[in-house]
C-alpha cells in the first residue's frame, strides 16, 4: 500500500513566519505534488516535481516554494506566513508513465495563520 | 469556466437507492480520468480509474463520453459509508485537475 506521510496533522503559525511543511513517500515515486483544498474552490496546484531538485509551478504558486534534495522527500516553504494561506494543504505522489497515473494523498495538513 | 465542473449537491438518497453523479470538463485533450472519494476532513481516496468502455467494480459504475466531454459514477445498492463527496479528475500534461466535488448523503 502507498503510504504518503505528512510531518504535521495541524499547525498553528504567525503572520510573517517562514513556515515548513514535509511530506514522505516510500513507494519511490518519481512525481510529487502539493495542493491547497479551501471551500468552494477545490484543490489547487500549487508545485510539483518530476524529479529529485527538480520543481515546476503549479496554479497558484505565489507566496510559496519547494524543495525536493531526494526522491522521497517534497517540501512546501511559506515565505512569510499570511493570513490567506490558512487552508488544508495535501501532499501527493504518483508514478511516471504513459499517460497520468492516479495520485496517493497523504493525510494533509490542517494550517492556520494568525 | 471551470475546467471540470460538477454538480455540488448534496444528493440525499435512502440506503439501497441508485445514484448517479455527472461532470463535464472541458480540455479536450485530457488523457485519463478518474473518480475520487473524500470523506469530512479527511484525504481524497482514488475511487477508481474511468476508461473510455467503461467499468464496474462492485457497485461502482464509471462511464466516459469523450465526444460530449462529461464522466459518470453510478453507485448502486447505496450504503450509509457511501456518505461522501465525490470528486471528478482529469489528467493532462502530466497534471490532475480536480472537480470540486458532489456531496452525497445516505440516509436510513
Amino acid at each position: 500500500d502507498v503510504k504518503v506521510t505528512q510531518s504535521s496533522r495541524y499547525l498553528v503559525k504567525r503572520t510573517g513566519e517562514k513556515v515548513f511543511l514535509e511530506c514522505v513517500q516510500d513507494m519511490d515515486h518519481e512525481n510529487m505534488f502539493w495542493y491547497r483544498q479551501d471551500p468552494g474552490l477545490g484543490l489547487r496546484l500549487i508545485y510539483f516535481s518530476y524529479d529529485v531538485k527538480m520543481k515546476e509551478k503549479g496554479d497558484i504558486p505565489e507566496g510559496y516554494s519547494v524543495s525536493r534534495e531526494k526522491k522521497e522527500r517534497f517540501s512546501l516553504i511559506l515565505e512569510s506566513a499570511s493570513t490567506n494561506q490558512t487552508s488544508m494543504y495535501l501532499c501527493a505522489s504518483s508514478f511516471s508513465g504513459f499517460g497520468n497515473q492516479p495520485q496517493h494523498f497523504g493525510d494533509g495538513t490542517r494550517l492556520s495563520i494568525l | 469556466r471551470k475546467e471540470v465542473e460538477q454538480d455540488p449537491g448534496p444528493f440525499n438518497v435512502p440506503e439501497g437507492a441508485t445514484v448517479a453523479f455527472n461532470c463535464t470538463y472541458s480540455n479536450s485533450a485530457s488523457q485519463s480520468f478518474f473518480w475520487y472519494r473524500q470523506d469530512c476532513r479527511k484525504e481524497p481516496k482514488l475511487l477508481m480509474s474511468v476508461y473510455s468502455s467503461g467499468n464496474e467494480d462492485g457497485r461502482f459504475t464509471a462511464q466516459l463520453n469523450r465526444a460530449s466531454q462529461y464522466i459518470s459514477l453510478l453507485i448502486r445498492d447505496s450504503k450509509l459509508s457511501d456518505s461522501a463527496t465525490y470528486l471528478c479528475v482529469t489528467g493532462g500534461g502530466n497534471k490532475l485537475t480536480f472537480g470540486t466535488g458532489t456531496q452525497l448523503k445516505v440516509e436510513l
